[in-house]
């Protein structure tokens, strides 16, 4: 069964550090996505991408933050400078089908933590 | 009003039981609506769409109330591997593909 792949699972970093992560969607999808779940927390938006360019980004998708599809097939989460409260856990998702939004597959995630 | 709003239990119950989640959500120009579930320090998992005339599958069966804003989740003859978290999830309304989250039911099924 294709499946959503990230890279890595758990990354530990120094506040102020670069960060990126990494997402390869199921093959024949046309939209990605990243959220954010922190720890006991609800899931949450960061930005939708489609057709290589972002499609709509939350209030937390600031400056910090980019996408990218570089080459076709990874689709990745760049933080510039973490801070300590960028700690969570990171989920891609693709999607297939236009009349489907929510029909959203996700991988297993990216623990970022921020010391 | 939260936009998505969920009673976090948990809910206890035994092998077997029938089980109802509720969730309510405050924009009523939402339009499609969604139940994951996830498992602890696991990602979301599609458990199905809620259509408006209400769906059903297998042992789950998903109801929308429009006129009350509130979508259900019915879940029969619980088996010890329905234990999770379901995630109540809506679109946005505005055609931004956003999905907006519920912080989610915890059931736990018991031998």
């Amino acid at each position: 069964e294709p499946e959503v792949t990230q890279t890595p699972s758990h990354q530990v970093t120094q506040m102020g550090q670069e960060v990126i992560l990494r997402c390869v969607p199921i093959s024949n999808h046309l939209y990605f996505y990243w959220y954010r779940q922190i720890l006991g927390q609800k899931v949450e938006f960061l930005v939708s991408f489609y057709n290589n360019e972002i499609s709509e980004k939350s209030e937390i998708f600031d400056d910090q933050f980019s996408v990218e599809r570089p080459d076709g097939s990874n689709f990745t989460l760049k933080i510039r400078s973490t801070k300590l409260e960028d700690s969570a856990m990171y989920f891609c998702a693709s999607g297939g089908r236009a009349s489907n939004t929510g029909e959203l597959f996700f991988g297993e995630g990216s623990r970022l933590t921020v010391l | 009003r939260k936009e998505v709003e969920q009673d976090p239990g948990p809910f206890n119950v035994p092998e077997g039981a029938t089980v109802a989640f509720n969730c309510t959500y405050s924009n009523s120009a939402s339009q499609s609506f969604f139940w994951y579930r996830q498992d602890c320090r696991k990602e979301p998992k599609l458990l199905m769409s809620v259509y408006s005339s209400g769906n059903e599958d297998g042992r789950f069966t998903a109801q929308l109330n429009r006129a009350s804003q509130y979508i259900s989740l019915l879940i029969r003859d619980s088996k010890l591997s329905d234990s999770a978290t379901y995630l109540c999830v809506l679109e946005a309304p505005g055609n931004n593909r956003k999905l907006i989250w519920g912080l989610g039911t915890s059931l736990a099924v018991n031998p």
